[in-house]
């Protein structure tokens, strides 16, 4: 088990509403990256935090965004949100770098209906 | 941009026999490549990582891959599966230029099937 924790673990929300996830990280990781499995696929990369900057995005559109906080927590924010956003969001964090290796939490069930 | 391609979608392997996992990636230079595994319900698990230096590593749960860079793969072997081997594994690859910052790029996945 990692030391990385999502919240919450399974929500259900209408088209067109919002969404916030939220990600504790790994003590002493300093970089999150968010991603989006959809049902049947690999993950796909949506962006990455250091030092509360975003510093590394994936092909998403900007109604993905986010947050890391002073303590490298994170959010996940999606608007307007659509059917095709139904996905396990998964958070990961880090020490930045390549040599690293990212510890995944569990991850939020999203079903936009 | 990089891609990652697993071939097989479902491998079926008897308890106690031996398994490959076939990845493929496609990349102008020599990625850092990844093993993940994913049981139900459950985040991802790294089994393994190669950097540099010796083309064959080694991970936990008895797995380990050999990269090969003339026919870039990195298939994923163990000698004798359990029962409890039984998940979903992927493939990812990250660029070495991007610093890290690019994220990982996964393959589909292979969901590997015990029986007994």
């Amino acid at each position: 088990e990692t030391g990385v924790t999502q919240s919450p673990t399974h929500l259900i929300k209408t088209r067109g509403q919002q969404v916030t996830l939220r990600c504790s990280s790994q003590s002493g990781h300093n970089t999150v990256s968010w991603y989006q499995q959809a049902l049947g696929q690999g993950p796909q990369f949506i962006f990455q935090y250091y030092r509360e900057e975003e510093n590394g995005r994936g092909n998403f559109p900007p109604r993905f965004s986010g947050l890391q906080f002073p303590n490298y927590s994170s959010e996940l924010n999606v608007n307007a949100l659509e059917l095709d956003d139904s996905a396990l969001y998964l958070c990961a964090s880090s020490l930045a770098g390549l040599n690293t290796e990212a510890f995944f939490g569990q991850g939020t069930r999203l079903t936009v209906v | 941009a990089q891609s990652v391609t697993q071939p097989d979608i479902h491998i079926t392997v008897s308890e106690g026999a031996s398994l490959e996992l076939r990845c493929n990636y496609s990349y102008g230079a020599t990625p850092y490549l990844f093993w993940y595994v994913q049981s139900p319900g459950q985040g991802l698990q790294l089994l393994l990582k190669y950097f540099s230096g010796d083309t064959l590593v080694q991970g936990i749960k008895g797995f380990e891959a050999e990269f090969k860079r003339s026919q870039s793969s990195f298939n994923l072997r163990k000698p004798s599966v359990h029962w409890s081997d039984a998940a979903e594994y992927f493939c990812a690859v990250v660029p070495y230029s991007g610093g890290g910052a690019d994220g990982l790029t996964f393959g589909k996945g292979t969901h590997l099937i015990i029986q007994p």
